[in-house]
């Protein structure tokens, strides 16, 4: 069955652009989290949706990032005026219900901030 | 302090050798994953346990809730076991991890 997948793959943003960085979860499940790693660290999170409702953002760095899940499926992240300290991978992640479960990954996008 | 620690942070085996990767957390936890990173792949989740021991092929991992420790064992050890091990958390009733640095593993055939 297909897996949690991630568009793009990389991405190559001029400081100062906004991106936008899709997650297309497992059909059916509930909980979708985002998770940032940096080269060589572990990831951090950064939001979470159980369903469409987005339940905790406190990882988010700033005000420039912004992420939604409107119909409970697919989320998009979005980073407005990009800057260097952005350049990380993006990692989605979905498990089947809320709470502690099982989480299925992404291959992440890797976002390269010039 | 992380709330997360393990070690080692790099660990170089001869294949066949007997591995153990240590986690250490400093907070209540609701369940404690072990998880799989290769060079520019994805993770794959290994382990989720909240007590007790677990085994899957030639992986086993051990919680002990009292000492806030696990251990990720592996036995035969192989070249394709080459990896980055990372240890994470999760709290509460969200569910969201909180990770530890990773341990990178190299078999040398």
């Amino acid at each position: 069955g297909a897996g949690v997948s991630q568009s793009p793959r990389y991405k190559v943003a001029k400081r100062g652009q906004d991106v936008a960085l899709r997650c297309d979860p497992i059909s059916g499940h509930v909980s979708l989290f985002w998770y940032q790693q940096a080269l060589g660290q572990g990831p951090e999170f950064l939001t979470y949706f159980q369903n469409e409702a987005q339940l905790d953002k406190s990882g988010l760095p700033s005000d420039r990032f912004f992420a939604e899940r409107p119909e409970g499926s697919v989320s998009t992240l979005k980073i407005q005026r990009t800057q260097q300290e952005d350049s990380a991978v993006y990692l989605c992640a979905s498990s089947l219900d809320r709470g502690p479960h099982e989480q299925y990954f992404g291959p992440g996008t890797r976002l390269t901030v010039t | 302090k992380n709330e997360v620690e393990q070690s080692p942070q790099n660990l170089t085996a001869q294949e066949g050798e007997f591995i153990t990767i240590n986690c250490s957390y400093s907070v209540g936890i609701s369940a404690l994953h072990w998880l799989q990173q290769h060079p520019g792949g994805g993770i794959v989740s290994l382990f989720m346990l909240s007590s007790g021991k677990k085994k899957h092929g030639r992986l086993i991992a051990t919680i002990n809730i009292q000492e806030k420790h696990s251990s990720l064992h592996i036995t035969a050890s192989h070249p394709r076991d080459s990896a980055v091990y990372i240890c994470a958390v999760s709290r509460g009733s969200q569910g969201n991890l909180i990770f530890g640095k990773g341990t990178k593993l190299s078999v040398k055939p």
